[in-house]
């Protein structure tokens, strides 16, 4: 169990519609990251926040959208849904704000997403 | 310039072998190699890590070989288990943030 938790495990939806996948990352790590996991296009950042703010963006739709809360938990919000979003949403997160050392990444268990 | 190049896309080796997975990068601001094991149905948990200062980093059985010039890195899993099957992924990360890019991903069996 890498302590970071995601919710909804499933989640089962038709296209045009919207959804809101939440991410609370572990104790202490101020980082929160969000990748998509697809056959097709593998493992990919989409977004990272660091203490509410973002800090780097990348492959992200515009139907897409993600915050962090003063919490420090996370929202991935995924609108106007196509097939194509269908995929493994993971939620990873970091004590710091650069990859390495204390800024190792743990991932969440993912939220996996098919739109019919 | 931003893409990492994995292979073999699959891999069997028998227990007790050596398994390689090759990874290969453009991007020279690279300062960060990690490879990640993925467990069907689990989320990528980091497996060991590189920074381009070393060229060779080893924890137990799982070995990081690093080539600086020739933009490549490599993990070595020595004495496979069947408990490594799993899928590995290398991934690399620059700059001020941790935004990590990642390999397309190697399927390895150890057949018993």
């Amino acid at each position: 169990d890498s302590g970071v938790t995601q919710t909804p495990k499933h989640l089962i939806t038709a296209t045009g519609q919207r959804v809101t996948l939440r991410c609370s990352p572990r104790s202490g790590d101020l980082s929160v990251y969000w990748y998509q996991q697809s056959l097709d296009q593998g493992l990919q950042f989409l977004i990272q926040y660091y203490n509410g703010e973002e800090r780097a963006k990348g492959n992200i739709l515009e139907r897409f959208s993600a915050q962090q809360f003063p919490d420090l938990h996370s929202e991935l919000n995924l609108s106007s849904l196509e097939l194509g979003d269908s995929a493994l949403y993971f939620c990873a997160s970091s004590v710091t704000l650069t990859s390495g050392g204390l800024g190792e990444q743990f991932f969440g268990p993912g939220t996996r997403l098919t739109v019919l | 310039q931003q893409q990492v190049k994995q292979s073999p896309q699959s891999l069997i080796v028998q227990k007790g072998g050596i398994s390689i997975i090759n990874c290969a990068y453009e991007n020279t601001a690279f300062d960060y190699f990690p490879w990640y094991q993925q467990f069907p149905g689990k989320g990528p948990a980091l497996l060991i890590a590189i920074r381009p200062d070393v060229s060779e980093k080893k924890e137990g059985r799982f070995t990081i070989s690093f080539n600086k010039s020739a933009k490549q890195f490599s993990l070595h899993i020595m004495d496979s288990q069947p408990g490594d099957s799993a899928t590995y992924f290398c991934a690399a990360s620059s700059g001020n943030t941790g935004k990590l890019i990642f390999g397309q991903g190697t399927t390895l069996q150890v057949k018993p």
